[in-house]
């Protein structure tokens, strides 16, 4: 079965470190998203991707925060300057179209941040 | 903010049937109603969605109230590896560009 997945899977840089996270979307899939889930607390929304711009974000999106799909495959999200705060698990997943509408959003296993 | 209210954990046993509630009061009138569910701190895993009928897949089935106020997701078989935080979420249509909103779900713990 197809799935969406994420390196590396545990990341640790230095506060004030740049980060990048990379995800690899389901081949056919055109909607891409990234989501985060800081420890004990809710899956939060971050960003979402199609047709090579974003095409919706949140607050937490802030000019830190940074999204590219550098190639045909690889979906990635870059934090500049990371901070304590920011340590957390991020979730990529992607969504395919089918008649013209938005499917349903498969996720990756996700790549926990730990920011020191 | 979610709009959905869970409780916030429940426990079954075993080969019993699960049935988690979900309350949608506020729900449009072009709102589905979408489970995920997450293993321990897995990525979360799609399960069904529906905008006013039952709906039946492999994993489960969803029942939605006439007045779409209210619904319930039925494992019918529970077993442990089913035990997750799952998620009730309501969203515009599929092509409404609007992301998951995650509330804090409920806890299903299977108890063998």
């Amino acid at each position: 079965e197809p799935e969406v997945t994420q390196t590396p899977s545990h990341q640790v840089t230095q506060m004030g470190q740049e980060v990048i996270l990379r995800c690899v979307p389901i081949s056919n899939h055109l909607y891409f998203y990234w989501y985060r889930q800081i420890l004990g607390q809710k899956v939060e929304f971050l960003v979402s991707f199609y047709n090579n711009e974003i095409s919706e974000k949140s607050e937490i999106f802030d000019d830190q925060f940074s999204v590219e799909r550098p190639d045909g495959s690889n979906f990635t999200l870059k934090i500049r300057s990371t901070k304590l705060e920011d340590s957390a698990m991020y979730f990529c997943a992607s969504s395919e179209i089918k008649l013209g509408t938005r499917t349903e959003a498969f996720f990756g296993q996700g790549t926990r941040l730990t920011v020191v | 903010d979610a709009k959905t209210t869970q409780p916030p954990s429940m426990d079954c046993a075993e080969g019993r049937a699960a049935n988690l509630p979900c309350n949608h009061s506020t729900i449009s009138g072009n709102e589905y109603v979408y489970w995920y569910r997450q293993i321990h701190s897995q990525g979360p895993q799609y399960i069904i969605h529906g905008l006013k009928n039952n709906e039946t897949n492999e994993m489960a089935s969803l029942i939605i109230t006439e007045d779409r106020k209210s619904s319930t997701l039925i494992l019918p078989h529970a077993t442990l590896r089913d035990t997750a935080v799952y998620y009730c979420i309501v969203r515009v249509t599929p092509s409404g560009n609007t992301p998951l909103v995650f509330g804090k779900g409920t806890r299903l713990s299977v108890i063998a």
